[in-house]
């Protein structure tokens, strides 16, 4: 069973239009969740990184929160731009040290004119 | 700022051939990670290493092998290729041991035919 589940899984919106994303995990210990965004066929980008004692984080026009008590993030998207179509991958770090992440399903995101 | 750089960015083999992928990892990063991402699926950790020596495994085939040399960079050894190898390679490089971010190179496109 996936560890972090994203919704929705594709996301269509106006440009100029606001979206959210989600994330909800069940990885155990926690060190931190990123959101990465990955366009089709590249490397994923980081956007933002929080650890468990983080609430909000902000990067240009991406705000991401995160209740670590609930185990739930959310990446949000304002202004949406064309250059913002991409998939967007919430991953976690578990905090025992070990290198692997666990990566989130994913949101398609499609922006149009 | 300097990248994670791969090489090659494309390769096409036919099947039981080999492959070698290539990972040059961001200046002063010791630990590299790597990752297959098959076609609509999410990025599968496969094989990491810290200070050139294995720092942790995952789904990586019997048939793969990887290694870190001593200028930091890596190689991942693919053999008797299948079909089903084909993917997005990505590889990624953190600071000190990592167990934080991650930096991602923007892949090679492995087809086999």
């Amino acid at each position: 069973k996936n560890q972090v589940e994203q919704s929705p899984q594709s996301l269509i919106i106006l440009e100029g239009k606001n979206c959210t994303l989600q994330c909800n995990y069940t990885v155990s210990p926690f060190s931190n969740l990123r959101w990465y965004k990955q366009d089709t066929g590249r490397g994923p980008v980081s956007l933002t990184i929080m650890t468990f004692s983080e609430n909000t984080k902000s990067n240009g026009r991406y705000t991401a929160t995160l209740d670590a008590d609930t185990k739930q993030s959310s990446l949000h998207i304002t202004a949406s731009q064309l250059s913002d179509s991409a998939s967007y991958i919430c991953v976690v770090s578990p905090q025992t040290g070990a290198n692997n992440l666990f990566f989130g399903t994913g949101t398609r995101l499609t922006v149009i004119p | 700022a300097a990248g994670v750089i791969q090489s090659p960015r494309h390769l096409i083999k036919e099947k039981r051939e080999t492959a070698t992928l290539k990972c040059y990892p961001i200046p002063r990063h010791d630990t590299v990670y790597w990752y297959q991402q098959g076609p609509g699926q999410d990025p599968q950790f496969l094989i990491s290493f810290y200070e050139k020596m294995q720092s942790d495994k995952g789904s990586i085939p019997d048939r793969f092998s990887a290694q870190q040399f001593s200028d930091y960079h890596s190689e991942l050894n693919m053999s008797s290729l299948e079909l089903g190898d084909s993917a997005l390679y990505f590889c990624a490089s953190s600071p000190d041991g990592g167990g934080y971010e991650q930096y991602f190179g923007p892949g090679t496109r492995l087809t086999v035919t």
